[in-house]
Parts: C-alpha cells; sequence; structure tokens
C-alpha cells in the first residue's frame, strides 16, 4: 500500500540532546514537507523539499535541521537551539503541480523533559 | 502535590531480585508510559498502557485504571538493568504529559 509513515509515535528525549525524526513516503512523490503542531494552534511549516538536495525553510526553521538524499525519506533533526521542541510533528508530500494536495503521514509526538 | 508519584525513588537490588516500581497518578488519563533512561544516554519508552498488562521479555507493566496506578516488574534483574525509570501520563483533556520523578535503580552483581 503506498503512504507517508513516520515513526515512531511516541518520542522521548531529554532537554539538550538533538533527536532525528523519520518520515518516508513511497507515493513516489516530489515535494515533502514537516509542520509542527501546538495545542489549539494550527499547523506551521518548518521545512520543505521539492527535490532531491533541495529544502527551503518555511516559518519557524530555526532550531531544526532536514536533508533530502533520497526522493522517499525527509528526516526532521530537532536540535538542542530549538527553545519548545515539545510538539506534534507531521510530515506531508505531494505532487508538484497538481493542486497541491497534501497527504499527511500519522505523526510523531515528540515529549522533551 | 504531583499529579504523578513514583515510589521508590532510590533501589538497589541483587542481580536476579524481583523489581516492583510503582507509580500512582491523579489525573484522568488517555495512556500511561514507563520509560527507561540511562546514565548519560537517551530515554527509550518500554511500554505505552491504556489498560491490562503488557509483557516484553524480563519486564512486565500493569496498570488499574480504576485505582489509577500502575506497577513495572523486572524479573530476574540484570546490572544492565540499572537506570532511571520514569512513569508519564497522557493526559485525556489538553495533549498534555506529566511526569514522575523517576526511579533510580541500581542492580548489583
Amino acid at each position: 500500500d503506498g503512504g507517508i509513515t513516520q515513526s515512531p509515535k511516541y518520542l522521548f528525549r531529554k532537554e539538550g540532546q538533538n533527536v532525528t525524526l523519520s518520515c518516508e513516503q513511497n507515493l513516489n512523490h516530489d515535494a515533502m514537507y514537516w509542520y509542527r503542531q501546538d495545542p489549539g494552534q494550527g499547523l506551521r511549516l518548518i521545512y520543505y523539499s521539492q527535490i532531491v538536495n533541495d529544502f527551503q525553510k518555511g516559518d519557524i526553521a530555526e532550531g531544526y535541521s532536514v536533508s533530502r538524499e533520497k526522493k522517499e525519506s525527509f528526516p526532521l533533526t530537532v536540535t538542542s537551539a530549538q527553545k519548545n521542541p515539545t510538539a506534534f510533528y507531521l510530515c506531508a508530500s505531494s505532487i508538484i503541480g497538481a493542486g497541491d494536495t497534501q497527504y499527511f503521514g500519522p505523526g510523531t509526538r515528540l515529549t522533551v523533559l | 502535590k504531583n499529579e504523578v508519584e513514583q515510589s521508590p525513588q532510590n533501589l538497589t537490588a541483587q542481580e536476579g531480585e524481583f523489581i516492583t516500581i510503582n507509580c500512582s497518578y491523579s489525573v484522568g488519563i488517555s495512556a500511561l508510559h514507563w520509560l527507561q533512561q540511562h546514565p548519560g544516554g537517551g530515554i527509550v519508552s518500554l511500554f505505552m498502557l491504556s489498560s491490562g498488562k503488557k509483557k516484553h521479555g524480563r519486564l512486565i507493566a500493569t496498570i488499574n485504571i480504576q485505582e489509577k496506578h500502575s506497577s513495572l516488574h523486572i524479573t530476574a534483574s540484570h546490572p544492565r538493568d540499572s537506570a532511571v525509570y520514569i512513569c508519564a501520563v497522557e493526559s485525556n483533556t489538553g495533549n498534555q504529559f506529566y511526569f514522575g520523578t523517576g526511579t533510580s535503580l541500581t542492580v548489583i552483581p
């Protein structure tokens, strides 16, 4: 079955440690996105990538880093520089030029102790 | 009063002993997590429970929703089990986690 996978569903880390969230898609989509959702708020764009080996900052990129070495994979690293890393992180992908409909993964809930 | 209380705070055991760590909570929850933190290392999620009992190797976790209590058991303890064990509950209102203060376990060979 085609889709987007994010794992794990719950992730716990000590304050000050970097953590990498995985996102994999087998939909052959060119574009991939990372969003953050905080309680009572909408989605905010962290980073996006429209092609392998290229990515752009979103609205709240500070404290995060990404890579796009393969079309299928777009891992997000939450660094120790991120002031409030505890949040729900959603990955999405889309076909460029097809109405920008985005398909979302199940999300990873990151909690920093 | 903390929303999550763990006991004991510190525990020293001989290798092979059966170990129990307790967790009581006062809030409504959607799930309870048992976490393991090694010295200088990251945190590993051992179990997520919403009812009943789960077993993974020598580790067993139980939860009693009516009594708002959970226990983590380690059978045939080993020195590599030495770590801090943390109970965390996920509130059923508002996407919030509450954490116990942790139980520091040392297993002596």
